[in-house]
């Protein structure tokens, strides 16, 4: 079955740690996105990518990196420049524009 | 980019009962999406307007879009207590290659 795979669900962070997060598809998707939730809110938009070696920064990028070497792959790192990354990270892939997005099942960081 | 504004905030219903779920964003669209989201998990893709269309319908959703207005509206009828989550309105914005969530609305129906 196709879809988005991601991992680890839960990660805990110690402070000053870089952490990976990895989102796998096998939907032949050229674009993949990351979104950060915070509690009770809506979705912000992390890092986009619209095809292999080339991605965007989004709403809120201070403090995070990404990678997109393979169509499949888009692992996103938080760094420890990101200052407040306890939070629920989605990962979707899909061009919006016919079907709307497929998105993972998420990984909830949290800062210990 | 700017996220759109849901209303209400949450809503709490009956089973049996519709429930009625309001979108309003600020700029140009292609198309409005709306999803889903259990407690917990990903988001699930419920159904996508055109900004060319006023009106689209899958089994018990019904969705209306007002580009005048800037707004979208998502009715769900005959509602399940299986239908409790958190529905968030999405807007390709013209020009953009991304979505844009809006704040959601929380769902409750009681059985």
């Amino acid at each position: 079955d196709g879809g988005i795979t991601q991992s680890p669900k839960y990660l805990f962070r110690k402070e000053g740690q870089n952490v990976t997060l990895s989102c796998e598809q096998n939907l032949n998707h050229d674009a993949m996105y990351w979104y950060r939730q915070d509690p009770g809110q809506g979705l912000r938009l992390i890092y986009y990518s619209q095809i292999v070696n080339d991605f965007q920064k989004g709403d809120i990028a201070e403090g995070y990196s990404v990678s997109r070497e393979k169509k499949e792959s888009f692992p996103l790192t938080v760094t420890s420049a990101q200052k407040n990354p306890t939070a629920f990270y989605l990962c979707a892939s899909g061009t919006g524009r016919v079907d709307g997005y497929t998105f993972g099942s998420g990984t909830r960081l949290t800062v210990v | 980019s700017q996220q759109g504004e849901e209303d209400p905030q949450a809503l709490s219903i009956q089973e049996g009962e519709n429930a009625t779920m309001n979108c309003s964003y600020k700029t140009s669209i292609n198309n409005l999406q709306w999803y889903r989201q259990n407690s917990g998990r990903g988001l699930v893709h419920l159904i996508l307007i055109r900004s060319n269309e006023r009106e689209k319908h899958s089994g018990r959703l019904r969705v209306t879009l007002d580009t005048s207005k800037k707004s979208s509206s998502l009715l769900i009828t005959a509602s399940r207590a299986a239908d409790t989550a958190s529905y968030f309105c999405a807007t390709d914005e013209t020009g953009f290659q991304k979505l844009v969530f809006g704040t959601g609305t929380r769902l409750l129906v009681s059985p």
